[in-house]
């Protein structure tokens, strides 16, 4: 929704890979989130970004790391250190309009580590 | 740590029925926001609440920000099919840089 795009849809691994996630968005939200989501859970937080080249962890962020170079962009790469990779990504941006802050989600990747 | 306790973790009514989850914080909140989740996709933001006791309305949805700002609920009146899906309240606390804790989420199933 609202233009953050996340590909693909749909993502195998092998155990022992090391995957990125991509997530783009057109909105020129300065502040960018990465979520996890397992069966029947809420979301948990890995890792997040208020401005380019600064991100900080969240509350899961060990296997995982994460880039800002451009506005537009913040990927995240699940490595071979995270235990239990299996589970629906979820990127996210933040806008501002009057006092009120909007999360926008994307649609989600959906990985699945063999 | 920060944390959101959301009840129930499912509910199950018929078309026409009420519904109603309650989020629970054991501090103050800044904010507290409101998602709903279809089956299958992704958080869509419902709503944000501000202020001690606010209460703000969508139709047949009414969002309650508690006095103390530590809790807060989310009733349908008279549910529809199409209130079918998980809904997540989210709690900012100051100095949090907008960073979002999410409930676990109440599952709704409605019955035709």
């Amino acid at each position: 929704d609202g233009g953050i795009t996340q590909s693909p849809k749909y993502l195998f691994r092998k155990e022992g890979q090391n995957v990125t996630l991509s997530c783009e968005q057109n909105l020129n939200h300065d502040a960018m989130y990465w979520y996890r989501q397992d069966p029947g859970q809420g979301l948990r937080l890995i890792y997040y970004s208020q401005i380019v080249n600064d991100f900080q962890k969240g509350d899961i962020a060990e296997g995982y790391s994460v880039s800002r170079e451009k506005k537009e962009s913040f990927p995240l790469t699940v490595t071979s250190a995270q235990k239990n990779p299996t589970a629906f990504y979820l990127c996210a941006s933040t806008t501002r309009t009057g006092s009120i802050d909007t999360q926008y989600f994307g649609p989600g990747t959906r990985l699945t580590v063999l | 740590g920060q944390q959101v306790m959301q009840i129930p973790q499912y509910q199950h009514v018929q078309e026409g029925e009420d519904f109603t989850t309650y989020c629970n914080s054991s501090t103050t909140l800044s904010n507290i926001q409101w998602y709903k989740q279809r089956p299958g996709g992704h958080p869509v933001f419902l709503i944000q609440l501000v202020k001690s006791g606010e209460v703000k309305k969508q139709k047949r949805l009414t969002f309650q920000f508690g006095e103390a700002k530590k809790n807060s609920s989310l009733h349908i009146t008279a549910t529809q099919t199409t209130d079918v899906g998980t809904y997540f309240c989210a709690g900012v606390w100051s100095g949090g840089y907008n960073k979002l804790i999410f409930g676990a989420g109440t599952r709704l199933a409605v019955h035709p």
